[in-house]
């Protein structure tokens, strides 16, 4: 299955500010997904990206909160803007492997606001 | 739409005990069914999966049968060690199901936080 690398880890920011996770894969995937983990809770889909269209967001979430870029097909950013602390968060990027009808998820980002 | 419920926990069990986690799902068609485990600061890996009616999905001593009968997905280890501590999560996609082309992505059900004590 897919290597998945995403940055940063870890980061404290301020309230206001926006931050932008990178996620790489090691090789090409048409479908990515990034998804928000709150504390104690489960996974939420925030949207799927495809590279060459705009990114489908899942209902409570939106484009100017969470823009989306797919460049190209190894790669993908999401920024989370005007943070607040309810957006603390672990944020995970997760490619679907069609090979083996799963999915891969990347490490995730754990992002606190103060 | 998509939904998967799963006990919760936390889940505490002496080693070399039998481990259930039920999890039961409701979906539109007929999904692709996955167990997802997240050790303690780690990420999150898939365990095992099952696409279709009967299917076993098994790995590491887990077994996961795919009911569709009962729409569940229960996972079981007949005997667990201390380093299967760790959050479970059961999830469904439609996107490989039996009726296939679903919506992407996961559905995950809560989590179930599992302690096994020496």
């Amino acid at each position: 299955s897919a290597v998945i690398s995403q940055k940063p880890s870890r980061d404290i920011c301020q309230r206001g500010t926006s931050l932008t996770i990178q996620c790489q894969v090691d090789s090409q995937v048409t479908m990515m997904f990034w998804y928000r983990q709150q504390p104690g809770q489960s996974l939420t889909l925030i949207a799927t990206a495809n590279q060459g269209s705009e990114a489908t967001y899942e209902s409570g979430f939106v484009i100017d909160k969470f823009p989306i870029s797919r460049p190209n097909l190894t790669f993908s950013t999401l920024t989370v803007s005007n943070m607040s602390p309810e957006d603390s968060s672990i944020y995970l990027c997760s490619v679907e492997w069609v090979i083996n009808y799963g999915y891969t998820f990347g490490s995730g980002t754990r992002l606190t606001v103060v | 739409g998509n939904s998967v419920t799963q006990m919760e926990g936390p889940v505490t069990l002496s080693e070399e005990a039998f481990l259930t986690i039920n999890c039961t799902y409701t979906a539109t068609g007929y999904p692709s069914l996955f167990w997802y485990v997240q050790y303690p600061g780690e990420g999150l890996q898939l365990l095992l999966k099952a696409t279709k009616a009967d299917d076993k999905g098994s790995n590491k001593g887990f077994e996961a049968t795919y009911r569709k009968e009962t729409t569940s997905f229960h996972l079981e280890k007949g005997s667990v060690q201390v380093s299967d501590s760790a959050v479970y999560f059961c999830a469904l996609s439609d996107r490989w199901g039996d009726s296939g082309g679903g919506a992407d992505g996961l559905t995950f059900g809560k989590g179930t936080h599992l302690i096994i004590q020496p």
